[in-house]
């Protein structure tokens, strides 16, 4: 069985800080990675996807993350943070069927203040 | 529209009524999938679609919940006799094809009274 957990449900920095949102995975098989965002009212968005290719992915808005298979980590980073980042962010791993099946963490709620 | 369309937005039920939650996939997505979301959780696969074919339905909770997607497009979430720990946001996803990312609709927030 696949399983995601995120530390921290609550995160907060200051704007113009780093962001650090974290993700470590459970999978029996090479796992697919995932992290999406979701602004309130509005349906999540796809940040940035992990598929065994490179191992530090990028994604929109100058968010990364990198795979470590053997820390089982895939942690969210953003070099400065904007007052536009303040949203909910679940890491998600592909389920035994593949594409056709996300398992998402609880999420993280990130807050930036000024 | 440009987007995954999901209606109503809210949904107030009471409890033993039936409900029925609507999608309008992206035109051409072959693919079409329903979530629930409780709150402070993220989202949990309850059925996937390939055009008109339901190919997975292993995250229904009960059988008080069907979907169907006959024409492969418009899908409908129908739960019966409602209970209160249905209430959530259920959200409605839809991608070209197998290895496309998703797009989400803004989903149907149901609370069951």
């Amino acid at each position: 069985a696949q399983s995601v957990t995120q530390l921290g449900s609550h995160v907060s920095v200051s704007e113009g800080a780093l962001v650090l949102l974290r993700c470590n995975y459970s999978s029996s098989v090479p796992p697919y990675l995932f992290w999406y965002v979701q602004y309130p009212n509005q349906g999540l968005q796809l940040l940035l996807k992990y598929t065994s290719a490179a191992t530090l992915v990028k994604g929109i808005n100058d968010f990364e993350a990198e795979f470590k298979k053997s820390e089982t980590s895939f942690h969210l980073t953003k070099p400065s943070a904007h007052m536009s980042d303040a949203a909910e962010y679940f890491c998600a791993v592909s389920g035994s069927g593949g594409y056709n099946k996300l398992i998402f963490g609880a999420g993280t709620r990130l807050a930036v203040h000024p | 529209g440009a987007g995954v369309s999901q209606s109503p937005r809210y949904k107030v039920a009471k409890r033993g009524q039936d409900v029925a939650l609507r999608c309008d996939p992206i035109s051409g997505h072959v693919s079409l999938f329903w979530y629930q979301q409780a709150l402070g959780q993220g989202p949990e696969f309850l059925t996937y679609f390939q055009n008109e074919a339901q190919l997975d339905k292993s995250g229904l909770p009960s059988d008080r919940f069907f979907a169907e997607r006959p024409e492969g497009s418009v899908s409908t979430l129908k739960i019966q006799r409602t209970q209160k720990e249905d209430s959530a946001v259920y959200l409605c996803a839809s991608r070209p094809d197998s290895y496309e990312k998703l797009f989400f609709g803004s989903g149907t927030q149901l609370s069951v009274l």
